[in-house]
């Protein structure tokens, strides 16, 4: 099944307010989780990034949250603008031990973002 | 530096026919991916490098080649298309096996 998942496939946001998007991950070996953004018909593009050693990290405009005793990671947008409307994705990259190479990808929130 | 690059953008296809899609990036990045994207659904990864020469299959690896006979190149192959293929596909490259993935611009295939 899905090692990462999303409490919520769709957020709607009025323009100014906070946006989160909640993101649960089941493999405890990951130590590497990051955020994409996808607009409309292009490629995922990176927002932030954070290790498992670290349980907050800030970016321009965004927060991601790392809760390892619950195994939830969280994406918070500030002052959310339209131009955030997109679909995000968490990822998840487990250390094998051996040289992890994959990032297993949740199924993405698609955030809308209203005038 | 025009980053993860992918040829077409867009492609039709009968069932049974071979195609090759092309990704190019100029990065100096020793890992190339691969993935599929279907609605409602994230990224899946078919096949990976982990550097020039090398190759390595994924989650969803069934009815695809790859090759990297070139550090900037990674060229993923359809032999037989199928409908079951019918996806959008997406190109990464990365500097090390953990940190940011960079991704093309897709390729939308159809296979009808």
């Amino acid at each position: 099944g899905e090692s990462v998942g999303l409490h919520l496939p769709t957020l709607s946001v009025q323009e100014g307010d906070n946006s989160i998007i909640n993101c649960a991950y089941s493999n405890s070996a990951s130590d590497y989780f990051i955020w994409y953004k996808q607009e409309s018909g292009k490629g995922p593009q990176f927002i932030i990034d954070i290790r498992s050693n670290m349980d907050k990290r800030q970016g321009q405009r965004v927060t991601v949250l790392l809760n390892k005793t619950v195994k939830h990671l969280s994406l918070q947008i500030a002052a959310t603008q339209p131009g955030d409307s997109a679909v995000y994705f968490c990822a998840e990259n487990p250390y094998s031990g051996a040289g992890s190479y994959q990032l297993t990808f949740g199924k993405g929130t698609k955030l809308s973002v209203i005038p | 530096n025009a980053g993860v690059t992918q040829t077409p953008k867009f492609r039709v296809l009968k069932t049974g026919q071979s195609m090759t899609l092309l990704c190019a990036q100029d990065m100096n990045h020793e890992y190339m991916y691969w993935y599929r994207q279907d609605p409602g659904m994230g990224l899946r990864l078919i096949h990976y490098s982990v550097g020039e020469g090398t190759t390595a299959k994924g989650e969803v690896p069934d009815g695809y080649n790859v090759s990297r006979l070139k550090k900037q190149n990674f060229l993923l192959g359809l032999e037989s298309a199928a409908p079951s293929q019918t996806s959008v596909y997406f190109c990464a490259s990365s500097y090390g096996a953990t940190g940011q993935q960079y991704f093309g611009p897709g390729t939308r295939l159809t296979v009808t």
